[in-house]
């Protein structure tokens, strides 16, 4: 089992509605959760970054951590077709008192067609 | 926000020739630099990971003296493809962590080598 599963999609939906990308892991050491977002041909960008369980919203973007289940989620609402892009979720662990290297799901790419 | 930039973004070189690519930190110090690889529809995949002034950390099944690493600054590091052959046609990717920055690594724009 890999550490990190994420479906790699595609996703399509039309503009407005609400999307919904997850991932699940297996180390339950993972503390820190992000998503990024990566546009075609570029670095990804943080979008979110969430420290163990719950929620944390930012504008249409909203991130969950539910550890118990080891499965995170990324709702985007009102979607735009800007949002078009692949989304990665990573995660890393503490040990010794310094952050692990992050670990990436393979990405969920999303379209949104006007 | 902390911005790191990453040159060539795209670069064509011959088989057998060496390619260097940088990454640099603009507004923060870099104290750890990771460098990835990223084939299409595929994730990232870590490389080597390398702390300013020491040597780089290869991950296994990388070889380290096919991409050398250089992290001589807090600003600066350098991964260099030496006889470079069509396999290593890839999407690189630099990221950095800063002091006091230990979550969301700072990704550059990412470099596409193609060699022919």
């Amino acid at each position: 089992q890999k550490e990190v599963e994420q479906d790699p999609g595609p996703l399509s939906v039309p503009e407005g509605a609400i999307v919904s990308l997850n991932c699940t892991y297996s180390n339950s050491a993972f503390q820190y959760f992000m998503w990024y977002r990566q546009y075609s041909r570029k670095g990804p960008e943080l979008l979110m970054y969430t420290y163990s369980s719950g929620n944390k919203e930012d504008g249409r973007f909203t991130a969950q951590v539910d550890k118990s289940s080891k499965y995170i989620s990324l709702f985007i609402r009102d979607s735009q077709p800007s949002d078009s892009a692949t989304y990665l979720c990573a995660m890393s662990a503490w040990y010794g008192g310094s952050q692990g290297n992050l670990i990436f799901g393979k990405g969920t790419k999303l379209s949104v067609k006007p | 926000g902390a911005v790191v930039s990453q040159h060539p973004s795209r670069v064509i070189c011959k088989s057998g020739t060496s390619v260097k690519i940088e990454c640099r930190s603009l507004d923060f110090q870099a104290t750890t630099m990771f460098w990835y690889r990223q084939f299409p529809k595929q994730s990232l995949m870590l490389m080597a990971t390398s702390n300013e002034g020491s040597k780089a950390t290869y991950e296994q099944g990388v070889e380290k003296d096919k991409f050398l690493i250089n992290h001589a600054s807090l600003t600066l590091s350098t991964l260099t493809v030496t006889s470079a052959h069509p396999e290593d046609s890839s999407f690189y990717i630099c990221s950095a962590r800063g002091i006091g920055r230990d979550h969301g690594y700072t990704f550059g724009s990412g470099t596409r080598l193609t060699v022919v």
